[in-house]
């Protein structure tokens, strides 16, 4: 079975300072990892993923994420938060040796930037 | 362009009764997936097509829910005998295949039943 964790119902930072919303993921073989985010009243839009290669995989708005194989993490990473980077931010895993299509997704991060 | 639309944005029902939701694709896209959000939570995965095919259905809670794409573009989530617990937004993904590719979400379908 997959799934994923985000330890972190919500994080505050003050606008202007690096962010990192966690996540981690569990699978049977190797994983398919991405990144959404829910604007109030908006619906779910990409914003990155990690299929193999380059372990730092950069996406929208400035958004950059880090594949850790030995951690089983996918954190999410902005070095200059904005105040319209508020927003909800699930981590999603497809496992691609599970023989299943399903996606997993996390229950969600509330990142709340502080102007 | 367009982008994936679902109808109707909210729908009201009574217990026991029969609802279906409707998810138009973007064009193009073969694979379409149906998800439930409850409030606080991820999106739930309920089912996945690869053109007219149900690839994967193992998110269906339960034999009252159903869906079907016979044309490999609109699709329809049925469910039948809603319960009070069906109350949710029931959202719809496309991509343009599977795997790594990334889905296209619509603003979903708000249900609440009564």
């Amino acid at each position: 079975a997959q799934s994923v964790a985000q330890p972190e119902d919500q994080v505050n930072v003050a606008e202007g300072n690096p962010l990192t919303v966690k996540c981690t993921y569990s699978v049977s073989g190797n994983p398919y990892l991405f990144w959404y985010v829910q604007y109030p009243n908006r619906g779910l839009q990409f914003l990155l993923k990690y299929i193999t290669g380059d372990n730092l995989v950069k996406g929208s708005y400035g958004f950059e994420a880090e594949f850790n194989k030995s951690q089983t993490s996918f954190h999410l990473k902005k070095p200059s938060a904005l105040v319209s980077d508020s927003a909800l931010y699930f981590c999603a895993v497809r496992d691609i040796w599970g023989g299943y299509q399903k996606v997993t997704f996390g229950t969600g991060t509330k990142l709340q930037v502080i102007p | 362009g367009a982008g994936v639309s679902q109808t109707p944005s909210n729908k009201v029902t009574e217990k026991g009764k029969y609802v279906e939701l409707r998810c138009d694709p973007i064009s193009g896209h073969t694979a379409l997936y149906w998800y439930r959000q409850s409030l606080g939570q991820g999106p739930e995965f309920l089912i996945y097509f690869q053109g007219t095919g149900a690839a994967d259905d193992s998110g269906l809670p339960n034999d009252r829910f159903f869906a079907v794409r016979p044309e490999g573009s609109v699709s329809t989530l049925k469910i039948q005998r809603t319960e009070r617990g069906d109350s949710a937004v029931y959202l719809c993904a496309s991509s343009l295949g599977e795997g790594a590719e990334e889905q296209f979400f619509g603003p979903g379908t708000r249900l609440t039943v009564l």
